[in-house]
């Protein structure tokens, strides 16, 4: 099983701040490997995919990168609707796909 | 627009079954995969299987095989989940999600259902 870690855990900040969510593969996903956004009671939605391949119709303040086993969704001056849960899944083994435990990004 | 619209809650004895339905409209159902995807209170997401709607093949996790069977229905474009033999642990939201490649079983998921509790308690 790829474990999949994300930090911080909690990330506090302020509105127009730029933010930097991490996740570490524990082995190589390749590009394998994609971000969600989660608000509270809703479906999570896709950011990113591919590690760097923002899905349709998310702002271009979302970004991400990496490759292998270290990711990074950065979020580059955060809008008061960006305060929510993010979590990372990889989809490359195909045994099981797997999502990381989620970095909550809340309001300083 | 693409939707996937899910059954209701349910509420369920510890060893009953639960069966819920993903009722897929705005694309051809045959032509994308379907997995499973639980969220305890509180907690993360956990993968739990995917299927194929074009032919039927599935893929489950390790951890529910034997408990957990997925179908579709393509003439009515509905993915169904049933988890037998529930226990309080399995108390959780039940998302179903598309995959965004056409080529399955490994993908990410561009569109999500709206999610079904299912809650297991004596």
């Amino acid at each position: 099983e790829i474990v999949l870690t994300q930090s911080p855990a909690t990330l506090s900040l302020s509105p127009g701040e730029r933010a930097t969510l991490s996740c570490r593969a524990s082995q190589s996903v390749s590009s394998y490997l994609a971000w969600y956004q989660q608000k509270p009671g809703q479906a999570p939605r896709l950011l990113i995919y591919d590690a760097s391949n923002r899905a349709t119709g998310i702002p271009a303040r979302f970004s991400g990168s990496g490759s292998g086993t270290d990711f990074t969704l950065t979020i580059s001056s955060l809008e008061p609707e960006d305060f929510a849960v993010y979590y990372c899944q990889q989809r490359s083994n195909w045994l099981l796909i797997t999502f990381g435990q989620g970095t909550r990004l809340e309001i300083k | 627009q693409v939707q996937l619209v899910q059954s209701g809650a349910e509420v369920k004895k510890p060893g009953a079954s639960v069966k819920v339905s993903c009722k897929a409209s705005g694309y051809t159902f045959t032509s994308y995969g379907i997995s499973w995807v639980r969220q305890a209170p509180g907690q993360g997401l956990e993968w739990m299987g995917w299927i194929s709607a074009y032919n039927g093949n599935t893929n489950y996790a390790q951890k529910l095989q034997g408990r957990v069977t997925m179908t579709t229905d393509t003439s009515t474009s509905t993915a169904y989940m049933e988890l037998r033999s529930l226990r309080s642990d399995d108390t959780a939201v039940y998302y179903c999600a598309r995959d965004r490649l056409i080529t399955g079983p490994l993908s990410d998921f561009d569109y999500w259902g709206q999610g079904t509790l299912v809650t297991v308690s004596s």
